[in-house]
């Protein structure tokens, strides 16, 4: 059981590049998260989707987009990449309300991706 | 969802333990305390979380004043691998959330042997 899994876990982008992080779940859960977390603070809510077919922002959407046609995936995308996008990103993941396991209301991350925008 | 304050860091020894306080002054009373911990940049890694009763799991115990109004985890026999940055966060209930967190600063814990 792999869990979330997250790739790549580095990448260097130039100004401008896009890119599309991938995450991918294999937990069965609903519910899944893109955060950022900039050095030395707490992370930061991208946009989120409780189901396939279905996002919403978070608290810091833009410059990103994302996309949830399966249950399992749920990858972000960077248009035009700016000095500001460098961040480690993470993916987590949760099951839906009433399900095994869900009563916790756990997250699940996965180990980051580190981008560094130059 | 309910602010919560932190100390920004704290040390503490090797075998002993520790309490990591959270002030949550505003929690409603449908609001959770969760409390997740990351060590050295990995993901956020879930302990514990109570609504108003006090809770125990194979990690850590979880103190919850009567007002609810802060709160305590206890890492009970604290050791190296518990160095981590904890998060306190107060959140309501699952359903109306769509399970979302808000994360703070944490407290940077530093446990010296």
């Amino acid at each position: 059981n792999a869990g979330v899994t997250q790739t790549p876990k580095f990448r260097i982008l130039k100004i401008g590049q896009s890119m599309t992080l991938q995450c991918t779940q294999d937990m069965n859960h609903n519910y899944m998260y893109w955060y950022r977390q900039d050095p030395g603070m707490g992370l930061k809510l991208i946009y989120y989707s409780v189901g396939a077919g279905i996002t919403d922002k978070g608290e810091v959407p833009n410059g990103y987009n994302v996309s949830r046609s399966t249950t399992e995936d749920f990858p972000l995308r960077l248009e035009l990449a700016a000095p500001s996008q460098t961040s480690v990103y993470f993916c987590a993941s949760s099951p839906n309300p009433g399900t095994a396991g869900a009563n916790t209301g756990e997250l699940f991350f996965g180990e980051g991706s580190r981008l560094t925008v130059l | 969802d309910a602010k919560t304050t932190q100390p920004t860091s704290m040390d503490c020894a090797e075998g002993r333990a520790a309490n990591l306080p959270c002030n949550h002054s505003t929690i409603s009373g449908n609001e959770y305390v969760y409390w997740y911990r990351q060590i050295h940049s990995q993901g956020p890694q879930y302990i514990i979380h109570g609504l108003k009763n006090n809770e125990t799991n194979e990690m850590a115990s979880l103190i919850i004043t009567e007002d609810r109004k802060s709160s305590t985890l206890i890492l009970p026999h604290a050791t190296l691998r518990d160095t981590a940055v904890y998060y306190c966060i107060v959140r309501v209930t699952f359903e109306a959330a769509g399970n979302k967190l808000t994360f703070g600063g944490g407290t940077r814990v530093l446990v010296k042997p």
